[in-house]
């Protein structure tokens, strides 16, 4: 099977630096995305990673290691606007005749306090 | 250039009911997926379309079934609702194997 773990909820003041952590374990990888999601709305696009290293956008910056399973987003700076959960979700297909789908992890609340 | 558009926004039912959620994707764009997004919980991956034929399954049951279009618009339909069917049924389109974009969601009540 496949599944995803990220903490459940991170705390955290303007300014501050957060790093949420995102294990998998899958078969047919190609990459790990992140999406944000405010309350009641759809999750929004914010990076993906097909390769081992960092990829930076803006205050956003995500990382991958393939060999560990791992990878983790990085918000610097935070705002009050940044407050919304966060997941993980791992890019893969089932099959040659198969698009990619996305595998989610269960999302990780993200509180910003002033 | 419209992005991905979901109908219709909210909706409730009732146990035993059945309902047809739609999604057009992004122009350009051929491959739809569905997911039901509980309160709380991550989207799960209900099926993909692509070349109007379904393509994968997520762990849902029979209840839930699909159709796409020549226009490449897809259907969710689901049978017989219960109250574990409420969620925010999301779609998302790509160009086969390419980036994918979310609609808005279609938040279904089931009572």
């Amino acid at each position: 099977g496949q599944s995803l773990e990220q903490p459940s909820e991170v705390t955290a003041v303007e300014g501050a630096i957060v790093q949420i952590n995102c294990t998998y374990q899958t078969s047919g990888f190609y990459g790990l995305s992140w999406y944000q999601q405010h309350d009641g709305g759809a999750p929004t696009f914010l990076s993906y990673n097909a390769l081992d290293g960092l990829e930076e956008t803006g205050r956003f910056s995500s990382f991958l290691s393939r060999s560990d399973s791992y990878g983790y987003l990085l918000l610097q700076e935070l705002q009050m606007k940044d407050s919304a959960s966060y997941f993980c979700a791992v890019r893969d297909h089932t099959g040659e005749a198969a698009g990619n789908k996305l595998t989610f992890g269960g999302g990780t609340r993200v509180l910003v306090k002033p | 250039d419209a992005g991905v558009t979901q109908s219709p926004t909210h909706l409730i039912k009732t146990r035993g009911q059945q309902v047809t959620l739609r999604c057009s994707p992004k122009s350009g764009h051929d491959t739809v997926s569905w997911y039901q997004q509980a309160l709380g919980q991550g989207p799960q991956f209900i099926f993909q379309y692509y070349e109007e034929e379904e393509r994968q399954r997520g762990n849902f049951p029979d209840r839930f079934s699909g159709h796409q279009f020549p226009n490449y618009s897809s259907e969710l339909n689901v049978n017989a609702l219960l109250l574990g069917d409420s969620a925010l049924y999301l779609c998302d389109s790509s160009l086969y194997g390419g980036e994918q974009f979310f609609g808005p969601g279609t938040r279904l009540t089931v009572l």
